[in-house]
């Protein structure tokens, strides 16, 4: 079975600052998909980047970006120019690309991210 | 677009009852997610709706649970004879065929206290 594993409980960063946030899995899979969520206080999960894991390039959103390594089983999502609303629950995510899996998420225990101003 | 709705926010039971959350998908969306989060934890797949058809139940979503997407539109979540292990969020998720590669839509979620 798929398992992920965000290793940091907490985390902080002082507003500005850049900060990356670590996840690993474990999957004997060679295709598959890999996400971050992020959770705010309000509790609506929000997609911030997706990864497929044939595309070798990293995906960037805007200010945030991953550093893919699929040899090492490794997807780190770093945030630049952190501000305070990126304060939140960060949830890393695998789906298998087969369609037997129906598109179900495995998810990581999460981070959570202060931004001090 | 008015997102995943989900009623209700908050839910308090006694040990023993039985409750029922809804879920209200976007529209358009014809597959239908559940997930349980418990406090601390990253969320847990429960049960998938593809159109009305229940394709696919974790072992987590023990007998006391059962779900339902009647017309492929809503589905309810049902627990029986609540425990207090079932205190949990309870959350659901949608998507096109297109959220299906690129990631589907969460509701705010049903937070379940059992007392």
């Amino acid at each position: 079975a798929q398992t992920v594993t965000q290793s940091q409980p907490e985390m902080s960063v002082q507003e500005a600052e850049t900060v990356t946030l670590s996840c690993t899995y474990d999957t004997s899979e060679s295709d598959y998909y890999l996400f971050w969520y992020k959770q705010p206080p309000s509790r609506q999960m929000i997609l911030v980047i997706r990864q497929e894991a044939y595309k070798q390039q990293n995906a960037t959103e805007n200010r945030f970006s991953v550093n893919f390594q699929k040899a090492a089983k490794s997807f780190s999502l770093k945030i630049s120019d952190s501000q305070l609303g990126d304060a939140a629950m960060y949830f890393c995510a695998y789906r298998e690309a087969g369609g037997t899996s129906y598109g179900k998420l495995t998810f990581g225990q999460g981070t959570i991210l202060t931004v001090h101003p | 677009d008015t997102g995943v709705s989900q009623d209700p926010r908050h839910k308090i039971t006694k040990r023993g009852q039985n409750v029922t959350f809804r879920c209200d998908p976007i529209s358009e969306h014809n597959r239908l997610y559940w997930y349980r989060q418990t406090l601390g934890q990253g969320p847990e797949f429960l049960t998938y709706f593809q159109n009305e058809a229940q394709l696919e139940k974790s072992r987590l979503l023990s007998d006391r649970f059962s779900a339902e997407r009647p017309k492929g539109s809503f589905s309810t979540l049902e627990i029986q004879r609540t425990e207090q292990g079932d205190s949990a969020m309870y959350l659901c998720a949608s998507s096109n065929r297109q959220g299906f590669f690129y990631g589907y839509t969460f509701g705010s979620g049903t937070r379940l206290t059992v007392v």
